[in-house]
């Protein structure tokens, strides 16, 4: 099974400035995915990162707010640019791991921010 | 509009009760799981369910998967603190991202 490192782990910010989350995976891998879950809230999939491609967003995520790196198999970043309180949130990244068909999700233990 | 319905939303038991959570949709789904998440960490997999009717025991925690594949329960025995968390389900439909419920946050008081 995976292991995934973020941080920071938890972080408070001001109104209007940005951060960067990391992400490190034990093993190589060609897909990692991105999360929010805001609180009260299901987990919802920012975007999908690929090596050596742009990430893929979901509705309602767009590139310049939320960039994403992902310049080798085991790492990828997460910005979040421009932070207002509504981007409160902890974000989760995420690799799968298949297994007779079925996908497996490892989470990184998650990066709660605070917008202040 | 909430793909995945989890219910109920919050509940607090004493040690030793038994409890159910559930998972609903009016969609049918390939595969359905079930994540526990304890504060400060990510969600981790209790198990992944994929044919209809499917019953799944682990310890003192079953699953099963409704026989239309639209909807699964948890039904948990012997409630101890240490099953403390969030309960998320997560339902997969071919090649899409999973998609997962708001989660049931359960609290067992010793």
């Amino acid at each position: 099974s995976a292991v995934i490192s973020q941080k920071p782990s938890r972080d408070i910010c001001q109104r209007g400035t940005s951060l960067t989350i990391q992400c490190q995976v034990d093993s190589q891998v060609t897909m990692m995915f991105w999360y929010r879950q805001q609180p009260g809230q299901s987990l919802t999939l920012i975007a999908t990162a690929n090596q050596g491609s742009e990430a893929t967003y979901e509705s309602g995520f767009v590139i310049d707010k939320f960039p994403i790196s992902r310049p080798n198999l085991t790492f990828s970043t997460l910005t979040v640019s421009n932070m207002s309180p509504e981007d409160s949130s902890i974000y989760l990244c995420s690799v799968e791991e298949r297994v007779w068909g079925a996908g497996e999700l490892f989470f990184g233990e998650g990066s709660r921010l605070t917008v202040l | 509009t909430q793909l995945l319905e989890q219910s109920p939303q919050f509940l607090s038991i004493q040690e030793g009760e038994n409890l159910t959570v559930y998972c609903n949709s009016s969609s049918v789904f390939s595969s359905l799981q079930w994540y526990r998440q304890e504060p400060g960490e990510g969600p981790v997999l209790l198990v992944t369910v994929v044919t209809g009717g499917e019953v799944k025991k682990l310890k003192r925690l079953t699953f099963q998967f409704g026989d239309a594949r639209k909807d699964s329960s948890l039904h948990i025995t012997a409630a101890q603190p240490g099953d403390t968390g969030l309960y998320l389900c997560a339902g997969a439909r071919g090649n899409t991202p999973l998609v997962f419920g708001k989660g049931t946050r359960l609290s067992v008081i010793a």
